[in-house]
């Protein structure tokens, strides 16, 4: 079974652009969770995704937005890039049963924004 | 409000060695935990996970045990080997709060051949 994939794994942007990253779930699991990883605050949630539908949502402003299509496939985007948004974004997908089962990561795709 | 702290930050053993990793947790109400292990500049990849009416779990050379009543994990590694170096992550789901993880900031382990 193919494992998580991230597109692209690597983003060069320039403050005020804006970037979509891309996640494909583990076939079958319906569950797609972002998450942010830098050196300073270390993993932080962002938001998950069930069947569409946003379920969980972290502490992050609104320039960060997600959404999943019916094939649980998964998007990001960040809109008006600041410095502080370089950080490696992980996505996970579970099956996810009421919060028993085990998340599955991606590799990451590395923002560097300049 | 979830904290989750992981002692020490770092690590570094002789090839062999057991040892042993520690993680916190601020709010017993968890549906469960889990440990993780990041190489460099890589995703993370899924270890062990305790659901929360576990005492154990094992996976090879890797134990990790949970006490939910003091908050407490520890991954246990034996027979350590230099292929075991990386950065380990403890992190809990909250009840009521599925898909969203609350990690550690980590323990990176080296171990020297």
């Amino acid at each position: 079974k193919a494992g998580v994939t991230q597109t692209p794994r690597y983003l060069i942007k320039t403050r005020g652009q804006q970037v979509t990253l891309s996640c494909s779930p583990i076939s079958g699991h319906r569950s797609v969770s972002w998450y942010q990883q830098t050196p300073g605050q270390g993993l932080q949630f962002l938001f998950e995704y069930f069947s569409e539908t946003q379920r969980n949502k972290g502490n992050f402003p609104g320039r960060f937005s997600g959404r999943q299509f019916s094939n649980s496939r998964s998007e990001m985007n960040v809109s008006t890039l600041e410095l502080g948004d370089s950080a490696l974004y992980l996505c996970a997908s579970s099956l996810a049963r009421t919060g028993v089962d085990t998340q599955y990561f991606g590799p990451g795709t590395r923002l560097t924004v300049l | 409000k979830q904290e989750v702290t992981q002692i020490p930050a770092a690590l570094s053993v002789p090839e062999g060695e057991n040892l042993v990793l520690n993680c916190s947790f601020t709010d017993s109400a968890i549906y469960n935990l889990q440990w993780f292990r990041q190489d460099p500049g890589k995703g993370l990849t899924s270890l062990l996970l305790i659901q929360s009416s576990q005492r154990e779990q094992t996976s090879g050379r890797l134990n990790a045990s949970l006490d939910k009543s003091s908050g407490r994990s520890t991954l246990y590694i034996a027979a350590s080997q230099p292929g075991d170096s990386a950065t380990y992550l403890c992190a809990v789901i909250r009840r009521g709060s599925q898909g969203n993880l609350i990690f550690g900031k980590g323990t990176k382990l080296s171990v020297k051949p």
